[in-house]
C-alpha cells in the first residue's frame, strides 16, 4: 500500500462545476503539500499546508490531521484547471532529514 | 517561471551511457532536491543536498550519483543507463533545508534506447 494515497485517478468534469480531489496518508508529517502539473510538464506549488484550511483563488485546500486525509477543491471550475494535481507529504526520513512522498495524482478535466 | 533552471531540457541516449543532468537553484535558495518522474512510479526523491552537503537520501540508485557545487548548482550524473531510467528528473530548491515550500525547475526529459 503506498505510503500516499489520491483519489479519484482520472476525473473529467463540465467548465463550472465544483470539483474534489482526496489524500490519504498513513505516515506521520509536518505538512503537506499539494502541486499542479501542467501538460507540458512544469510543476507548481500550490498550497503547503500543516492545519485547517488555505484559499488562493478559486483553489481551496483542507486537512485533518487526525484523520490523515487532505482535500483540494476547485470552485467555478474552468478547462485552464485541466492538469494533474499531486499530493505530497513532508515527513522525517533518517537523522531528522525531512523529504517529500508523492500521490500517484489525478488527472483532471474539465470540458467546456 | 520558478526561477529554477534545468539543462538540457531533452536527452536521448543508449543504454550503457553515462549522462549529467545540471540544475540551477533560485537566487538564495540553499536546498536542492531531486526527483525522478516515471510513467508507471510517479514522482519519487531521490537525494538532497544543501549547501553543498548531502541532507537527504531516497530512492536514489547506486548507478546514480549527485553533486552540489560551491555555486549551489547541482548535477545528477546517471550511469550504465538502462531503459527503465527513461523518465522526468526534476529539481527543485528551497530556502530550508527541511523540505520547506520547493520551487519546482521545468525538468530534464531522459530517453533510454
Amino acid at each position: 500500500k503506498n505510503e500516499v494515497e489520491q483519489s479519484p485517478q482520472n476525473l473529467t468534469a463540465q467548465e463550472g462545476e465544483f470539483i474534489t480531489i482526496n489524500c490519504s496518508y498513513s505516515v506521520g508529517i509536518s505538512a503537506l503539500h499539494w502541486l499542479q502539473q501542467h501538460p507540458g510538464g512544469g510543476i507548481v506549488s500550490l498550497f503547503m499546508l500543516s492545519s485547517g484550511k488555505k484559499k488562493h483563488g478559486r483553489l481551496i485546500a483542507t486537512i485533518n490531521i487526525q484523520e490523515k486525509h487532505s482535500s483540494l477543491h476547485i470552485t467555478a471550475s474552468h478547462p485552464r484547471d485541466s492538469a494533474v494535481y499531486i499530493c505530497a507529504v513532508r515527513s522525517g526520513g533518517p537523522g531528522g532529514a525531512q523529504k517529500l512522498v508523492f500521490g500517484q495524482g489525478t488527472r483532471l478535466t474539465i470540458n467546456p | 517561471d520558478s526561477g529554477v533552471t534545468q539543462t538540457p531540457k531533452h536527452l536521448i541516449t543508449a543504454t550503457g551511457q553515462r549522462v549529467t543532468l545540471r540544475c540551477s537553484p533560485r537566487s538564495g535558495d540553499l536546498s536542492v532536491y531531486w526527483y525522478q518522474q516515471s510513467l508507471d512510479q510517479g514522482l519519487q526523491f531521490l537525494i538532497q543536498y544543501y549547501n553543498g552537503e548531502e541532507r537527504a537520501k531516497g530512492n536514489i540508485l547506486e548507478r546514480f550519483s549527485a553533486q552540489q557545487f560551491p555555486d549551489l548548482h547541482s548535477e545528477l550524473n546517471l550511469s550504465s543507463l538502462e531503459l527503465g531510467d527513461s523518465a522526468l528528473y526534476f529539481c527543485a530548491s528551497s530556502v530550508r533545508q527541511d523540505a520547506y515550500e520547493q520551487y519546482f525547475g521545468p525538468g530534464t526529459r531522459l530517453t533510454v534506447t
